[in-house]
Parts: C-alpha cells; sequence; structure tokens
C-alpha cells in the first residue's frame, strides 16, 4: 500500500535558520502531495500541495518540489520564525473515488524555532 | 475565508455509550472524509462520503462506526459502542473534486 516516511523529530532551530524537512513516498499510482501544519491546539491547515511531477507547492515562504524520479517531496524554507513551530505532516492522496481521495500521512515532523 | 467546523470540541464518555461527532463541512465542498489521530501517532484515514453514501473506508472503519449526512450542511460520525482505543482526536475535513483536503478544528473524544 501506499506510505509515506518523513524525518524524524524533534527539530529545533534558531530563528532565521534554513529549515528542510525530508518527506519520499511509495506509491502504486501517481499521487498528488501534500504539506500540512498543525499549530499547537489546533487541526491541520494545508500548508501547500503539488499534483504532478516537477511541479512546486508554495505558500508563507515554504516550498517543496515534487520528485518522481527521488520519490521525494522536501519541505524547505529559507529563514524560519518562531511563529513556525508546529508539526509538519507530509501527505499524499490517491483517488479512491471519481473525485475522492483519500490522504496517507507521514508521522509527522515537530519543530520549534527559538528566538 | 470559509472553513470546517467540528462541535464539540472535547467530548467525554464512558466505555460502551453511543457518540455523535458533528461537522459542518464548507458548504461547496462535495467529498467529505473523517480522520483520527491517537495520541502521538498517525493521522489515519476513516473512511470517504459522496452522493450521499461511502466511497472508501479503512480497516478501522467497523461496524461500530457508521457515517451520515442527514441535512445539507452537517456531516456526522457516529460510534455505536465506545471502547477504550477509540480515545483520539477525530478530524473531519472536505474537498471539491480537485486533490486537496481542508480539515476542521477536530474534536477530542475521551472514553472513560
Amino acid at each position: 500500500g501506499d506510505s509515506v516516511t518523513q524525518m524524524e523529530g524533534p527539530v529545533t532551530l534558531s530563528e532565521e535558520a534554513f529549515l528542510t524537512i525530508n518527506c519520499t513516498y511509495t506509491a502504486t499510482g501517481y499521487p498528488s502531495l501534500f504539506w500540512y501544519v498543525q499549530y499547537p491546539g489546533e487541526g491541520l491547515q494545508l500548508l501547500l500541495k503539488a499534483t504532478k511531477a516537477d511541479d512546486k507547492g508554495s505558500n508563507k515562504g515554504f516550498e517543496a518540489t515534487y520528485r518522481k524520479e527521488t520519490t521525494s517531496f522536501h519541505l524547505e524554507k529559507g529563514s524560519v520564525q518562531v511563529s513556525d513551530s508546529a508539526v509538519y505532516f507530509c501527505a499524499l492522496s490517491d483517488e479512491v473515488g471519481a473525485g475522492s481521495y483519500q490522504l496517507t500521512f507521514g508521522k509527522g515532523t515537530k519543530l520549534s524555532v527559538i528566538p | 475565508e470559509p472553513e470546517v467546523t467540528q462541535t464539540p470540541s472535547h467530548q467525554v464518555t464512558q466505555m460502551g455509550q453511543e457518540v455523535i461527532l458533528r461537522c459542518v463541512p464548507i458548504s461547496n465542498h462535495l467529498y467529505f472524509y473523517w480522520y483520527r489521530q491517537i495520541l502521538g501517532q498517525k493521522v489515519e484515514f476513516l473512511v470517504s462520503f459522496y452522493n450521499n453514501e461511502i466511497s472508501e473506508k479503512s480497516e478501522i472503519f467497523d461496524d461500530q462506526f457508521s457515517v451520515e449526512r442527514p441535512d445539507g450542511s452537517n456531516f456526522t460520525l457516529k460510534i455505536r459502542s465506545t471502547k477504550l482505543e477509540d480515545s483520539a482526536m477525530y478530524f473531519c475535513a472536505s474537498s471539491a473534486s480537485e486533490p486537496g483536503q481542508y480539515f476542521g478544528p477536530g474534536t477530542r473524544l475521551t472514553v472513560t
């Protein structure tokens, strides 16, 4: 079945540091790829997505590129802020019915940014 | 900006009791989902729902679980007889026809 593997946390960075969170996947089909973010005490928010190879998803300074050849979708940000402290989930979706997609999540990576 | 809402935010129930978790998806979305996250573990897919029927369900979604769209706005998850291991955060999500689901804030279910 489909699976997502992302780097284990926690990750602690100083403000303005560069962030990379690695994510690789296995899928039988041609999935769409996502990053979700969960701030403390809140639900999951869609951060960015990419639906085909070489697409780059970007939002709020974060970006990730769909690499089919390496089955990866690594999340990057050039300069993190304290407000970026959260848990980040990589996910893929496969179509399970016409227009209906099931998300498969990685375990999540907790990021803490210190001033 | 439209958002998915869920009620209650926290539900405490005794083992063996029935619970109903409620969700209001984004109004023009057609696909609805439930996921759960046991503390410290992955977010897991439970069920997807479209056109008033289940599209797909996971092995977690056994006969104790059911979903319903009782009117044009609500989407509910019922657990018929709760077990201790049902304690988790339950997330509702909705989507339009393209990939990318929008999640509610979750309901924390505690079974004692």
